[in-house]
């Protein structure tokens, strides 16, 4: 069965470090949807992706947060420097095309210091 | 007014039991709804989606979409201890196609 890939599966750091999260969507779903999620709430957009373009990133902190997808692909959300409210569980969706059923990755839980 | 609502519970219902989840919605232009199921340190899975007025059964599960009233809800019938975790209101707006995620309901099936 086809299912998002997300790494690392945890990642404890200390403040003002860098962080990666690595997400290979299924294969052929255009879209790739990035989500913050803090504990006892829901999921929050970062940033959206069709093919290997941002069409909504209106929530990324864009001062430390980065996110691409070169290819059209797989995608790396950045985050420089971290800060302690930033712990929280990063989770990848792909759809086969935007408003489409999402399937998340496993997630990333990111612990900062 | 947030976009998704939900009555984050706790709720709590008996094993064998219904429990009933509701969500509402504000913009009425929304046109795809959907049910997560969200376990305790792990991602939301989906359970059902909901496209038109009335009601979709899938097994156990039924989902119920009102958009007169712009409002979701999910039917659990026969509920069990398994069944318990965090239940998430997804739905796409249709305009930019943005989905906005509810805070959930969390529910506890009692044995």
């Amino acid at each position: 069965e086809a299912e998002v890939a997300q790494s690392p599966r945890y990642k404890i750091t200390e403040k003002s470090q860098a962080v990666a999260f690595w997400c290979d969507p299924i294969s052929g779903h255009a879209t790739l949807y990035w989500y913050r999620q803090i504990l006892g709430q829901g999921p929050e957009l970062l940033v959206q992706f069709q093919d290997e373009s941002v069409v909504d990133d209106s929530q990324l902190p864009k001062d430390r947060f980065s996110a691409e997808r070169l290819k059209g692909v797989d995608s790396t959300l950045k985050i420089q420097p971290a800060e302690l409210g930033d712990s929280a569980m990063y989770l990848c969706a792909s759809s086969l095309a935007a408003g489409q059923v999402q399937y998340f990755g496993a997630g990333t839980r990111l612990s900062v210091l | 007014q947030k976009e998704v609502e939900q009555n984050s519970g706790p709720l709590s219902v008996p094993e064998g039991a219904i429990a009933s989840l509701n969500c509402t919605y504000s913009d009425r232009g929304s046109q795809s709804f959907f049910w997560y199921r969200q376990y305790s340190g792990k991602s939301p899975e989906l359970i059902m989606s909901i496209y038109s007025n009335g009601d979709k059964e899938d097994g156990r599960f039924t989902a119920q979409l009102n958009k007169a009233s712009q409002y979701v809800s999910l039917l659990i019938r026969d509920s069990q201890p398994s069944d318990s975790a965090t239940y998430l209101c997804a739905v796409n707006r249709g305009t930019g196609n943005q989905f906005y995620f509810g805070t959930g309901t969390s529910l506890t099936v009692i044995p």
